[in-house]
C-alpha cells in the first residue's frame, strides 16, 4: 500500500510570491491534514479537510488556504510568502472523519523562501 | 488554549539506559494523547497512544500512561537502543473539536 505522498520535495521562492505544495492521501483515506513545521517550534497544525470541506483551521493568516479535491488529494497553497514561511510542511492523512484512527504523515515538502 | 509541553532536548543517554521524555498538557474536555517519533529523514510515525485517562499505550518497548490528575503522558523505556536515536513529539487531539496540537519535540541520541 502506498503511503502519503506530498510533491515537490523541495520549494524555493521568493518574497510575495505564490507556493502550492501537494499532498495524495493513503488510498481510502477521507482526512487529509496540513502542519508546519518550523525550526524550534514543532508542529503547528494549518488546515484539516474531509470529504471535500475544510473542517478546521489552525491560527494562521488568511493567506494559508487550501481545498481537497474529489478523490481526496488536497493542495496546500501560501500566497504573498514572507520568510518566516520557510519551513517543512506535512501532510497527513487518515482513514475517517476526526481522525479517531491514526494520522499517516507524508515526508513533506521543504519550502524556503528567500 | 490548548497546550503540549514537552522537555527540550537533546536527550544523550548510552545504549540499555532508562529513558523518560516529560510531557505535560493543558486541554478543556478529555482529549486524546499520542506520541509520534520522526526517525533521520523520515515523516512522523504514530508510536503509541492513549484515548481516556489511566490508559497505558506501549509500543516497540515504549510505554506511557494517560494521567489526568497531573495531566501527563511521560514516555518511557526501559533500555533504549541506538536505533532509538529520533525526535520524539508528544501530541493532544482535543475534544469535540478534534484538533491536533504538537509540542516541540524531543531529540534522543542514543550512543554505542
Amino acid at each position: 500500500e502506498a503511503g502519503v505522498t506530498q510533491s515537490p520535495t523541495h520549494l524555493i521562492k521568493t518574497r510575495g510570491q505564490q507556493a502550492t505544495l501537494r499532498c495524495s492521501p493513503i488510498s481510502g483515506h477521507t482526512s487529509v491534514y496540513w502542519y508546519q513545521q518550523a525550526l524550534g517550534l514543532g508542529l503547528q497544525f494549518l488546515l484539516w479537510y474531509d470529504e471535500g470541506e475544510e473542517r478546521n483551521r489552525g491560527n494562521f493568516p488568511p493567506r494559508f488556504s487550501g481545498r481537497q479535491f474529489p478523490n481526496y488529494s488536497s493542495e496546500l497553497n501560501v500566497n504573498a510568502l514572507e520568510l518566516e514561511d520557510s519551513a517543512l510542511y506535512l501532510c497527513a492523512s487518515s482513514p475517517d472523519r476526526g481522525g479517531i484512527s491514526e494520522q499517516y504523515f507524508g515526508p513533506g515538502t521543504r519550502l524556503t523562501v528567500t | 488554549g490548548d497546550s503540549v509541553t514537552q522537555m527540550e532536548g537533546p536527550v544523550t543517554l548510552s545504549e540499555e539506559a532508562f529513558l523518560t521524555i516529560n510531557c505535560t498538557y493543558t486541554a478543556t474536555g478529555y482529549p486524546s494523547l499520542f506520541w509520534y517519533v520522526q526517525y533521520p529523514g523520515e515523516g512522523l510515525q504514530l508510536l503509541l497512544k492513549a484515548t481516556k485517562a489511566d490508559d497505558k499505550g506501549s509500543n516497540k518497548g515504549f510505554e506511557a500512561t494517560y494521567r489526568k490528575e497531573t495531566t501527563s503522558f511521560h514516555l518511557e523505556k526501559g533500555s533504549v537502543q541506538v536505533s532509538d536515536s529520533a525526535v520524539y513529539f508528544c501530541a493532544l487531539r482535543t475534544s469535540g473539536t478534534y484538533k491536533y496540537i504538537f509540542g516541540t519535540g524531543t531529540r534522543l541520541k542514543v550512543l554505542a
